[in-house]
């Protein structure tokens, strides 16, 4: 497939587990965004990736949250000891260097902490 | 710290008529906006973009109005269809972090 992708597009999981989540930018994409959106809320910043730069976390909300890129591809994001509170959509997308801001969703993956 | 605000959290418009969605911003730093479309279920889709160059960019049926001295920014759908029932997003952008900071999003209803 041409776009991006995240897997899974759904995830049920206890509070204190830890989760995974994926997300295949297209490639050729240098950069790579995870966002979370909350119940009725925007899409809040969580971490970018943008070639083999540092990646800007200054959105993760806090250290149980994390993420790698590996191979500047694929990204995961791992939140550790899953509270209520991460219930949310955590969106991934990814641009080209330079295409000032055009950035390309996927669909996304539904977490839900009981 | 609300960058990017909507205030505006549904929008109902017939069909055929003009939709306006609005968006304030507060950093002066922002150097790029755009907005998005998102279905429910999808990600969210870019619709326009417009550099702070410019006050106007048009793309079809959508424009994009940008008032710096306001920090305020519109997309206009004209003719409203249906088909564009959708949650609306701005989005602003600084070229030196490369990151978006999104609104709050507006619900838009057309009705046929």
């Amino acid at each position: 497939g041409a776009g991006v992708s995240q897997s899974p597009s759904n995830k049920v999981t206890e509070k204190g587990k830890d989760v995974e989540l994926r997300c295949d930018p297209i490639s050729g994409h240098t950069a790579l965004y995870w966002y979370r959106q909350s119940l009725g809320q925007g899409l809040e910043f969580l971490i970018y990736f943008q070639g083999n730069s540092a990646p800007d976390k200054s959105g993760l909300p806090s250290d149980r949250f994390s993420a790698e890129r590996t191979g500047g591809s694929v990204s995961t994001l791992t939140i550790q000891r899953t509270q209520q509170e991460d219930s949310a959509v955590y969106l991934c997308a990814s641009s080209l260097e330079g295409t000032f801001g055009i950035q390309y969703f996927g669909a996304g993956t539904r977490l839900s902490v009981l | 710290d609300q960058q990017v605000k909507q205030n505006s959290p549904s929008l109902s418009v017939q069909e055929g008529r003009i939709s306006i969605l609005n968006c304030d911003y507060t950093n002066s730093m922002f150097d790029y906006f755009l907005w998005y479309k998102k279905y429910p279920a999808e990600g969210p889709t870019f619709l326009i973009s417009i550099s702070s160059i410019k006050d106007k960019n048009e793309d079809g049926r959508f424009t994009v109005f940008l008032n710096k001295s306001a920090k305020h920014l519109s997309l206009h759908i004209v003719p409203s269809q249906p088909g564009d029932s959708a949650v609306y997003f701005c989005a602003a952008g600084s070229s030196n972090t490369g990151k978006l900071i999104f609104g709050q999003g507006t619900t838009l209803q057309v009705k046929p």
